[in-house]
C-alpha cells in the first residue's frame, strides 16, 4: 500500500494566496520527491529532497524535509492560475528500493 | 527526443477481452515501470523492471502481465479485461545511479493510456 499520506487532499485557494501541502511517513525517508500533474496531463517531476532539515525553492514553490526524515511540505506563495493540479510526493523507503511509492495527491483549485 | 512513448492514447474493450498497451523510450533508461491512476487516486505500481529479462511485481499486479525483451520496450498486457482495470495507465523510466548515496533518479512518464472496460 501508500507509504506516505498527504494532506490535505483537495486545496481551493483564491489568486495571490498562499497555501501549504503536506506528505507524512511513518518511516524514516531515505529520500523524498515531488512531482505535478496539470489537469489531463501526467506526472512531471518537480525537485528531489534528500538530506535531513533540507530545504529547495523554484520561484514561488518551496520544499522542505523534515529533520526526522518523516515528512515534506510544499508552500506555494502567491497561488497563479498555472499553478492549478496535482501535487504528488514519492518516495522509496530505502534508498536501494526500485520501487517508488506515490501519496494520494493534493488537488489544487484556484479561483481568479 | 521522444522520451516515453505509449500507445494507444484511448481504448475501450469489452469484458473478457484482451489487449497490450505499448510503452517505449528513447532514453536508454534501464529502470522501467506501470502504474495506474484512478479518479482521485494516487498511481499504484503495478509492474517493474530493471533491465531487459528482469521485472518484478509491485502493489497490484493481477490481471497484469508484462515482458522486457529489450531496454527501449515495456509492454502491458491485459488478460480478461474486467471493468475494474478501468483506469489512466502511465509507463514511466528512470536510469540507475550508482554509489550516489540517497539520491535517486527521477520518473520521467508517457501521456497515459486511458482505458474503458464496459
Amino acid at each position: 500500500g501508500q507509504q506516505v499520506m498527504q494532506i490535505p487532499q483537495y486545496q481551493h485557494v483564491q489568486e495571490g494566496e498562499d497555501f501549504t501541502t503536506y506528505c507524512n511517513s511513518s518511516t524514516t525517508l531515505s529520500n523524498i520527491q515531488w512531482y505535478k500533474q496539470r489537469p489531463g496531463g501526467h506526472p512531471v517531476f518537480l525537485i528531489q529532497l534528500v538530506k535531513s532539515g533540507e530545504v529547495k525553492k523554484q520561484k514561488r514553490l518551496t520544499f522542505q524535509f523534515g529533520e526526522a526524515k518523516k515528512n515534506s511540505s510544499l508552500h506555494i506563495t502567491a497561488t497563479q492560475t498555472t499553478d492549478v493540479g496535482t501535487y504528488f510526493c514519492a518516495v522509496r523507503p530505502r534508498s536501494n528500493d526500485y520501487k517508488l511509492s506515490f501519496g494520494a495527491g493534493t488537488t489544487v483549485t484556484v479561483r481568479a | 527526443n521522444a522520451g516515453v512513448t505509449q500507445t494507444p492514447k484511448f481504448r475501450i474493450l469489452k469484458i473478457g477481452q484482451s489487449m497490450t498497451l505499448q510503452c517505449t523510450q528513447d532514453m536508454n533508461h534501464n529502470y522501467m515501470y506501470w502504474y495506474r491512476q484512478d479518479p482521485g487516486m494516487g498511481l499504484k505500481l503495478i509492474y517493474y523492471s530493471v533491465g531487459a529479462g528482469i521485472t518484478d511485481k509491485g502493489e497490484v499486479p493481477n490481471g497484469y502481465n508484462v515482458s522486457r525483451s529489450t531496454t527501449e520496450d515495456f509492454p502491458l498486457r491485459l488478460e480478461l479485461a474486467a471493468p475494474s482495470q478501468t483506469s489512466v495507465y502511465f509507463c514511466a523510466s528512470s536510469y540507475s545511479i550508482l554509489g550516489q548515496g540517497d539520491y535517486n533518479s527521477p520518473l520521467h512518464f508517457g501521456n497515459g493510456t486511458r482505458l474503458t472496460v464496459t
